[in-house]
């Protein structure tokens, strides 16, 4: 089992540009959440799906979209990149909502200059 | 007032003593309670979770909860150089399908 996968690892856009994150998992999980991680800042979450077909913002969800596309994959979109979205970006799954043992992907550097 | 807050650091302790990290919460009806350890560059990873008041042990690892505070707390006893890592506290919010994390406390194991 692979877990939790995450593409691209590293990304460089400049502003303006679009991009979209990929985020698998291979546990039959049902619900997958979308973090960022700033210095000093925690992980903050920007979209969750607690089950497939149903999606909700988090705490910092402006400049993102996301798709549930399968059960097994989760992306996140920006649309028109900023400097303040240069952060790292952790994909983590669990098996359902009430249970919050989360399995988090490597990462995502992406740095928007 | 953060609603999960912790002492970002750096908290610095010798190898072989007891490292003690704390986190407050403002959601009275938080449920579940999680500390996650992270190496730098690397992705978090679960070490222990706590659902009920008291004490918690896991090897070196004790979770401590007291509810009526708001408080958890994480004490690693005989610390090692290998704990040095940034330590997260998650807490599940009274009715919400998510986990609102911490800042981060980085803990650092002198030899």
């Amino acid at each position: 089992n692979a877990g939790v996968t995450q593409t691209p690892k590293f990304q460089v856009l400049k502003t303006g540009q679009s991009m979209t994150l990929q985020c698998a998992q291979d546990m039959n999980h049902n619900s997958m959440y979308w973090y960022r991680q700033d210095p000093g800042m925690g992980l903050r979450l920007i979209y969750y799906s607690a089950s497939e077909g149903t999606t909700d913002k988090g705490e910092v969800p402006n400049g993102y979209n996301v798709s549930r596309l399968n059960k097994r994959e989760f992306s996140l979109r920006l649309e028109s990149a900023a400097p303040s979205q240069t952060s790292v970006y952790f994909c983590a799954s669990t098996p359902t909502a009430a249970t919050y043992k989360q399995y988090f992907g490597p990462g995502t550097r992406l740095t928007v200059t | 007032q953060k609603e999960v807050e912790q002492n970002s650091g750096p908290l610095s302790v010798p190898e072989g003593a007891i490292a003690s990290l704390n986190c407050t919460y403002s959601d009275r009806g938080s449920q579940s309670f999680f500390w996650y350890r992270q190496y730098s560059g690397k992705s978090p990873e679960l070490i222990m979770s706590i659902y009920s008041n008291g004490d918690k042990e896991d090897g070196r690892f004790t979770a401590q909860l007291n509810k009526a505070s708001q408080y958890v707390s994480l004490l690693i006893r005989d610390s090692q150089p290998s704990d040095s890592a940034t330590y997260l506290c998650a807490v599940n919010l009274q009715g919400a399908q998510k986990l609102v994390f911490g800042q981060g406390t980085r803990l650092t194991i002198n030899p």
